[in-house]
């Protein structure tokens, strides 16, 4: 069957430190993987895209990975801030065209950074 | 630029009852979504417009649940009869040319049936 994991339910990280959220997907072939950012009553946000023919993107603090043979992929926030505290959600893109279609998330990871 | 504006933010209905969920997508976006997020889940497709003709609606329980967008920019969803499980947030997004990549979310409507 397919499946998206998203690793720990919650991750707590200090301060400064680097938080690296993991997402693993069985019996998928995506054409991209999104990663989004959502706060409690809030609509998901969208951070970063990455293809299946790229190995990293980077902006700002954010960088992601994407290891089609591994089907991972790995979400990192440098130098973290109380205000990056959130649920992260990956999600798989399929479609090979211009339109966005359907996407296929994962059930996320709350991220809390303390102080 | 203005976002996805979504109405009613919250409601609570007793089973059997139905419920209606309004959308404005950006402007110009020629796609619109619609997605439901039960709580600790991530977001669901339910169905795909774009402009006013459906692209996917192969996960919408079509014996409840129906959505439309008749002039190819606002759309409702609407429920009935609602079920417990139901109880969901309804997400509308949009996405268009200048858009990039991204889908722009609204931030949900929050329904309780009780």
């Amino acid at each position: 069957s397919q499946k998206i994991e998203q690793n720990s339910e919650a991750l707590n990280i200090q301060e400064g430190k680097t938080a690296t959220l993991t997402c693993n997907y069985t019996n998928y072939s995506p054409a991209y993987l999104q990663w989004y950012r959502q706060d409690p009553g809030r609509g998901p946000v969208f951070l970063l895209l990455i293809r299946e023919n790229e190995k990293e993107k980077r902006k700002e603090r954010l960088k992601v990975t994407f290891d089609t043979t591994l089907k991972q992929s790995l979400f990192h926030i440098t130098a973290s801030q109380p205000a990056d505290s959130a649920t992260y959600l990956c999600a798989l893109g399929l479609d090979r065209g211009s339109t966005l279609g359907r996407l296929y998330f994962g059930r996320g990871t709350q991220l809390t950074v303390w102080p | 630029e203005a976002g996805v504006a979504q109405s009613p933010r919250y409601k609570i209905i007793e089973k059997r009852q139905s419920v209606a969920f309004w959308c404005n997508p950006i402007s110009g976006h020629a796609t619109l979504y619609w997605y439901q997020q039960i709580l600790g889940q991530g977001p669901k497709l339910l169905i795909q417009f774009q402009n006013n003709g459906v692209v996917d609606d192969s996960q919408l329980p079509k014996d409840r649940f129906s959505a439309e967008r008749l002039k190819g920019v606002d759309s409702t969803l609407k429920i009935q009869p609602a079920k417990l499980e139901d109880s969901a947030v309804y997400l509308c997004a949009s996405s268009g040319e200048g858009s990039g990549n991204t889908i722009y979310f609204g931030e949900g409507s929050w329904l309780t049936v009780v």
